[in-house]
């Protein structure tokens, strides 16, 4: 399987940008990239993902590097409901059957 | 907007002891996953559905078995438990094995 590499924990101050890395140097051609979410004693929760080209929603930007080999997950004003762990996952089998890995526990500081 | 129901939400179970847990798709969803989330892991794929068939499999022990029914749901079924099954297990569901959407989760204990 693909591997994704991100930092264990990020803090981020309440109201400002965050900025969530992930590397993915063994990404393939038609790998998608998925973000989720996971909240403390919740299920995980779908953020965002992208093949190629960056990608907005309401939640969050997803910006794709030119090599695809690292994207950024990028919360434009964090808030305290932001505090969760983000997962960034390739999905290698077209069908969405995510491998999660080792995330990283984004904290928000009041 | 209609969620992805899991039953039952708690479950409490001794070792050697069989467990079924049920998810319920979100309506029209056709996709169906289930995962295994232990204390202090990472959610860990275990099996999917696609119309009633087996789509795809991870890392699901042969105790363990699930299949999709006519009307979608799904049903995980586990026997001979073993304290190391002491999990949450999610469901999600898909239309057309697009954007998974999870459930609230079913938190299984073992004795």
């Amino acid at each position: 399987d693909a591997k994704t590499t991100q930092p264990n924990s990020m803090e981020s101050n309440e109201e400002e940008p965050v900025h969530l890395p992930c590397n993915h140097s063994t990404i393939s051609g038609t790998d998608y990239i998925h973000w989720y979410r996971q909240l403390p004693s919740q299920g995980p929760e779908y953020v965002i993902h992208g093949l190629t080209s960056n990608v907005n929603n309401r939640m969050a930007s997803l910006a794709i590097a030119e090599d695809r080999k690292s994207s950024t997950l990028i919360l434009h004003r964090a808030t305290l409901r932001d505090a969760a762990v983000y997962y960034c996952i390739l999905d290698q089998t077209g069908a969405n059957n995510l491998f999660f890995g080792t995330g990283t526990r984004l904290t928000v500081i009041p | 907007a209609a969620g992805v129901i899991q039953s039952p939400r708690h479950l409490i179970k001794e070792k050697r002891e069989t467990a079924t847990l049920k998810c319920y798709p979100i309506p029209r969803h056709d996709t169906v996953y289930w995962y295994q989330q232990g204390p202090g892991q990472d959610p860990q794929f275990l099996i999917s559905f696609y119309e009633k068939m087996q789509s795809d499999k991870g890392s699901i022990p042969d105790r363990f078995s699930a299949q999709q029914f006519s009307d979608y749901h799904s049903e995980l079924n586990m026997s001979s438990l073993e304290l190391g099954d002491s999990a949450m297990y999610f469901c999600a569901s898909s239309l057309e094995r697009s954007i998974p959407f999870f459930g609230p989760g079913t938190r299984l204990t073992v004795l």
